[in-house]
């Protein structure tokens, strides 16, 4: 079945660290999205990529960088910049032709 | 950043009445409007997507959307317990991007 991969489902992080979320897609989308969303808040947008090797930054990307290396994969790096980064991360696919967002499971960030 | 707005608090619902969310958004230029719901601790899923004036029904979900007063409203008819969720509404903006809202949390009480 088509869908959207993200890894890991939980992640704990000191402060400090730099963490990678995983994000993968079969659904032969152009493209890719990264929100992040906090307790009683919408969604935001972090990062947005339309095509491989190239990417956009969102609203809020300060201290986080991605790469889009494959059609398939869109990491999200949260850098020890961020400042408080935990949260619940959702990544994201669409066609270039528009239409709707699909989500991965999400992965929730901690820092301990 | 497009403003989209849900304003309203947590909607209490009984069993079987009808829940009724509102969304603003600020572009005029906006054609298409999507319904997400969310349940905890879950990632966002489509219940409905409408793009004319009026109204969009499918199964116990009623989008409507009056653009030139520049809202969309969902109704939820005949509540159940498994409609108690956050309910995002998006508008679509720039470069193939989204815009959420807050959201509505709605709860059904059985």
């Amino acid at each position: 079945d088509g869908g959207i991969t993200q890894s890991p489902k939980y992640l704990f992080r000191k402060e400090g660290q730099n963490v990678t979320l995983s994000c993968e897609q079969n659904l032969n989308h152009d493209a890719m999205y990264w929100y992040r969303q906090d307790p009683g808040q919408g969604l935001r947008l972090i990062y947005y990529s339309q095509i491989v090797n190239d990417f956009q930054k969102g609203d809020i990307a300060e201290g986080y960088s991605v790469s889009r290396e494959k059609k398939e994969s869109f990491p999200l790096t949260v850098t020890s910049a961020q400042k408080n980064p935990t949260a619940f991360y959702l990544c994201a696919s669409r066609s270039g032709g528009g239409g709707e967002l699909f989500f991965g499971e999400g992965s929730r960030l901690t820092v301990l | 950043q497009k403003e989209v707005e849900q304003n309203s608090g947590p909607l209490s619902v009984p069993e079987g009445a009808i829940a009724s969310l509102n969304c603003t958004y600020s572009d005029r230029g906006s054609q298409s409007f999507f319904w997400y719901r969310q349940y905890s601790g879950k990632s966002p899923e489509l219940i409905m997507f409408i793009y004319s004036n009026g109204d969009k029904e499918d199964g116990r979900f009623t989008a409507q959307l009056n653009k030139a007063s520049q809202y969309v409203s969902l109704l939820i008819r005949d509540s159940q317990p498994s409609d108690s969720a956050t309910y995002l509404c998006a508008v679509p903006y720039g470069n193939n991007r989204l815009a959420f809202g807050k959201g509505n949390q709605v709860v059904v009480i059985p």
